[in-house]
């Protein structure tokens, strides 16, 4: 079966421009979270979708938006772009509705803003 | 205090030998822990995932959690240079949201 996929796999921005990352969870999976990583850091929590529903927010400014569609993929847009943007952006899949807790990661994407 | 807390390292091991890697976490209502393996460049992989007491067993890992003391740890055994890389400790929060350390990077050396 596939994994979880994004993409794009990497993007080079300017400062201020808008950027829109996508990712298709493991098919079953109905949740779908956005981690960002910084450099020697653990993943940070953004966002956390299920059944197109916003379950969860992070410690995150309103430039940070997601959405997920009926096909359970899901969206994460950040506006106005800030040179700390700059991190691997990552999404991770789960099954949700609490038959299971385990977080599976696609390859993520690595945002760049210069 | 961070919510959860690793040792950066590197530890070093020698091929064949045990790692043995810990993790302490501060909210003491966490039911969840999970171990990920990262390989520079690369995501996280979920390697393990332990709900009570105890230690869990997969092949090679080990993970063991004591509630009581609030820490997680996970024992790699045969330790193989393929080992190498950073692992991560996470602990489930509010939702689904995982808190994660900052990671421990392994050496293995041959």
């Amino acid at each position: 079966d596939a994994g979880v996929t994004q993409s794009p796999t990497h993007l080079i921005k300017t400062r201020g421009q808008q950027v829109t990352l996508r990712c298709s969870p493991i098919s079953g999976h109905k949740s779908v979270s956005w981690y960002q990583q910084v450099l020697g850091q653990g993943p940070q929590f953004i966002f956390q979708y299920y059944e197109k529903e916003e379950r969860g927010r992070g410690n995150f400014p309103d430039r940070f938006s997601a959405r997920q569609f009926p096909n359970y993929s899901s969206e994460l847009n950040v506006n106005a772009l800030l040179l700390g943007d700059s991190a691997l952006y990552l999404c991770a899949s789960s099954l949700g509705g609490g038959r299971g807790y385990e977080q599976y990661f696609g390859p993520g994407t690595r945002l760049t803003v210069t | 205090q961070k919510e959860v807390e690793q040792n950066s390292g590197p530890l070093s091991v020698p091929e064949g030998a045990i790692a043995s890697l810990n993790c302490t976490y501060s909210d003491r209502g966490s039911q969840s822990f999970f171990w990920y393996r990262q390989y520079s460049g690369k995501s996280p992989e979920l390697i393990m995932f332990i709900y009570s007491n105890g230690d869990k067993e997969d092949g090679r890992f080990t993970a063991q959690l004591n509630k009581a003391s609030q820490y997680v740890s996970l024992l790699i055994r045969d330790s193989q240079p393929s080992d190498s890389a950073t692992y991560l400790c996470a602990v489930k929060g509010s939702f689904q949201k995982l808190v994660f350390g900052t990671g421990t990077r392994l050496l293995v050396s041959p």
